[in-house]
Parts: structure tokens; C-alpha cells; sequence
């Protein structure tokens, strides 16, 4: 089992639709990263949060560090949100370990 | 301010040839990390440098890869000779400091091994 668990794979949406994409991850972490990649394109950073709930344009992030579970939540999506969302959590201070990455969701989203 | 910039954008090489990935990270950021995406699979981690010394290469499958950091600036990642499981996208991401500081990622290298 992945430390780091995204659902769903892939998602499809109308224009418009309210999308969530879930990340549930089974180690203790510092801080929660969500990425986007659009194709062929590179990764950029949507949002790093380590608690509660953080908001940029149509995208909102949460974050439940008790139950280790984390969404990212797209209002009135549109087909330029289409891209692989990806989760990655990074290690506690002083631990060893690297940051670790979900699988991604890909979304698309249709006219 | 310039973000973290990678070439070649993609490489195509046979297998037993050499390649070798560059990566500039951000102006003034001591943490250089590189990632892989092997096709179908999540990104896995590679190796961290802080500064110029390599702080972790838990990541790095084998010793055909070889990286460096000359002078704590860019970095370069050397695979040789190349085998046909190298394929993939090679990220590598840049932060000012290890622990709650964003991440810049570049736009990555793609690499075919035929």
C-alpha cells in the first residue's frame, strides 16, 4: 500500500461542475503539497498547507491532520483546469525521509 | 524572478549512450532536489542536495547515475550508460529550506531510451 493514496484516478467533468480530488496519506508530515502538470508541461505548485484550509482563485485546499486526509476542491471548473493533480507530503522536521507523491488524478474537464 | 530551469526539455538516445540533464534552480536556493516519473508510475524521489553536498541519494537506482552540483549552482544528472527502464520525465525542484518552504519545480526532461 502507497503511503500516499489519491482518488480518484481519473475524473470527467462538465464546465462548470464542483470537483473534488481526495488525498489520505499514513505517515506524519510537516506539510501537504498539492501539484499540478498539465501535459507535456512542467509541475507547478498550487498549495502547501500543514493545517486547516487555504484558498487561491477557484481552487481551496483542506487539510485534516487528525484523520491524515486532505482535498482539493475546484469551483466552476473549467477545460483549462485539465491536468494531473498531484498530492505530495513532505517528512516531519528532522526525519530522514524525502517528500512522497500520490499517483495523480487526471482531469479532464469538457465544454 | 527566474524560475527553475531544466534542459533539454527532451533527449532521445540508445541504449549505452550517455546523457546528461542540467537543472538551474532558483537564485539563492540551497535545496536542489531531482525527481523521476516513470511511465504510469507516481514521482519518485532521486536525490537532495544542500548546496553543493549531496545531503540524500537514497533515490538514485544505481550507479549509472551520477549527480552533481559545482559550486552549489546548477546541477547536472549523468546517466551511463543509459538502459531502456531510464525512460521517463526527470523533474528536478528547488527551496529556499528543507522543511515547510514551497517547492519550484522546473518543466522537467523527457528522456526516451530506444
Amino acid at each position: 500500500k502507497n503511503e500516499v493514496e489519491q482518488s480518484p484516478q481519473n475524473l470527467t467533468a462538465q464546465e462548470g461542475e464542483f470537483i473534488t480530488i481526495n488525498c489520505s496519506y499514513s505517515v506524519g508530515i510537516s506539510a501537504l503539497h498539492w501539484l499540478q502538470q498539465h501535459p507535456g508541461g512542467g509541475i507547478v505548485s498550487l498549495f502547501m498547507l500543514s493545517s486547516g484550509k487555504k484558498k487561491h482563485g477557484r481552487l481551496i485546499a483542506t487539510i485534516n491532520i487528525q484523520e491524515k486526509h486532505s482535498s482539493l476542491h475546484i469551483t466552476a471548473s473549467h477545460p483549462r483546469d485539465s491536468a494531473v493533480y498531484i498530492c505530495a507530503v513532505a517528512p516531519r522536521r528532522g526525519s530522514a525521509r524525502q517528500l512522497t507523491f500520490g499517483s495523480g488524478t487526471q482531469l479532464t474537464v469538457l465544454p | 524572478e527566474a524560475g527553475v530551469t531544466q534542459f533539454p526539455s527532451h533527449s532521445v538516445i540508445e541504449k549505452g549512450q550517455t546523457v546528461t540533464l542540467r537543472c538551474d534552480p532558483i537564485s539563492g536556493h540551497d535545496n536542489l532536489y531531482w525527481y523521476r516519473r516513470v511511465m504510469g508510475k507516481e514521482i519518485k524521489f532521486l536525490l537532495h542536495f544542500v548546496k553543493e553536498s549531496k545531503q540524500d541519494e537514497s533515490g538514485m537506482p544505481n550507479n549509472r547515475f551520477l549527480a552533481e552540483r559545482t559550486g552549489g549552482t546548477y546541477s547536472t544528472l549523468k546517466v551511463q550508460p543509459a538502459e531502456l527502464e531510464d525512460s521517463g520525465v526527470y523533474f528536478c525542484a528547488s527551496s529556499q529550506s528543507r522543511f515547510n518552504s514551497p517547492l519550484h519545480f522546473g518543466n522537467g526532461t523527457r528522456l526516451t531510451v530506444t
